[in-house]
C-alpha cells in the first residue's frame, strides 16, 4: 500500500477565495488522482495530476477551477478556485503504484461560506 | 444505466451473520475490480480487489467475480458491529491511455451489523 498525507485537513473559507490542497505520498508511485466526495455521495474523479504535465481533467471540471501540479512522482496540489458553497465536500487524493490498486490519502473537509 | 450499481441498501444484518454486498457494471471489458471500506469521516480504505472469475477470500472477506454476468459481490462472514460502514464497489476503466487506472465508483451501500 502508499501512505497518503494531506494538508489541510480541514478548512473554512470564504466566497470568492482559493484553496491548495497538498498531496504527499511516501514513496513513488506511477498516478495520482484528485476525487470530490460531496455530502451523502459517492467519489467523483476530477482529474489525473501527470507527473510534469498538464492534468487530465474529467468531464465537468475544468483546469480554471480546478487546476492541478504535480511537480515529481510523490506530490501533487490541487487548487480550488473562486470557490461557492457549492464547492463544500470532501476532496480526496489518491495514488496508484505499479499494481492496479488505489489507495486514498486522508481527505481534506472543505466548507465554503 | 449507470455504470457501476450497488444494491441500494441500507442493508442490515445481525451480529454473526453474513452481509452480501452486490454489485453490476456495464463495460463488459472491464478487468478489475475493487471494493472499498468507508466508515463515517474517514477516507475510502481498499478492502478486496480481485482480478478474475471466481472467488477470492481474504480472512472474513470473500469477493466473488462473474464476468459473463458483469457482477461482482463482497459476503463478509461473521459480521461484526466494527464492519458497520459504507462499502463501495470501484471498477477499473477499460483501456490504456487517459483511462489508465482510473476508477468508476459505485454509490456505496450502507451496511450495519447490530449486536
Amino acid at each position: 500500500s502508499a501512505v497518503i498525507s494531506q494538508k489541510p485537513s480541514r478548512d473554512i473559507c470564504q466566497r470568492g477565495t482559493s484553496l491548495t490542497i497538498q498531496c504527499q505520498v511516501d514513496s513513488q508511485v506511477t498516478m495520482m488522482f484528485w476525487y470530490r466526495q460531496q455530502p451523502g455521495q459517492s467519489l467523483t474523479l476530477i482529474a489525473t495530476a501527470n507527473q510534469g504535465s498538464e492534468a487530465t481533467y474529467e468531464s465537468g471540471f475544468v483546469i480554471d477551477k480546478f487546476p492541478i501540479s504535480r511537480p515529481n512522482l510523490t506530490f501533487s496540489t490541487l487548487t480550488v478556485s473562486n470557490m461557492s458553497p457549492e464547492d463544500s465536500s470532501i476532496y480526496l487524493c489518491s495514488a496508484v503504484r505499479s499494481s492496479y490498486e488505489q489507495y486514498f490519502g486522508p481527505g481534506t473537509r472543505l466548507t465554503v461560506t | 444505466q449507470k455504470e457501476v450499481e450497488q444494491n441500494s441498501g441500507p442493508l442490515s444484518v445481525p451480529e454473526g451473520a453474513i452481509a452480501s454486498l452486490n454489485c453490476t457494471y456495464s463495460d463488459r471489458v472491464s478487468q478489475s475490480f475493487f471494493w472499498y471500506r468507508q466508515y463515517s469521516g474517514k477516507s475510502p480504505e481498499l478492502i478486496m480487489s480481485i482480478y478474475s472469475n471466481g472467488d477470492k477470500e481474504d480472512g472474513r472477506f470473500t469477493a466473488q467475480l462473474n464476468k459473463a454476468s458483469q457482477y461482482v459481490s463482497l459476503l463478509i462472514r461473521d459480521s461484526q458491529p466494527s464492519d458497520s460502514a459504507t462499502y463501495l464497489c470501484a471498477v477499473r476503466r477499460s483501456g490504456g491511455g487517459t483511462s489508465y487506472g482510473k476508477l468508476t465508483f459505485g454509490q456505496g451501500t450502507i451496511l450495519t451489523v447490530h449486536p
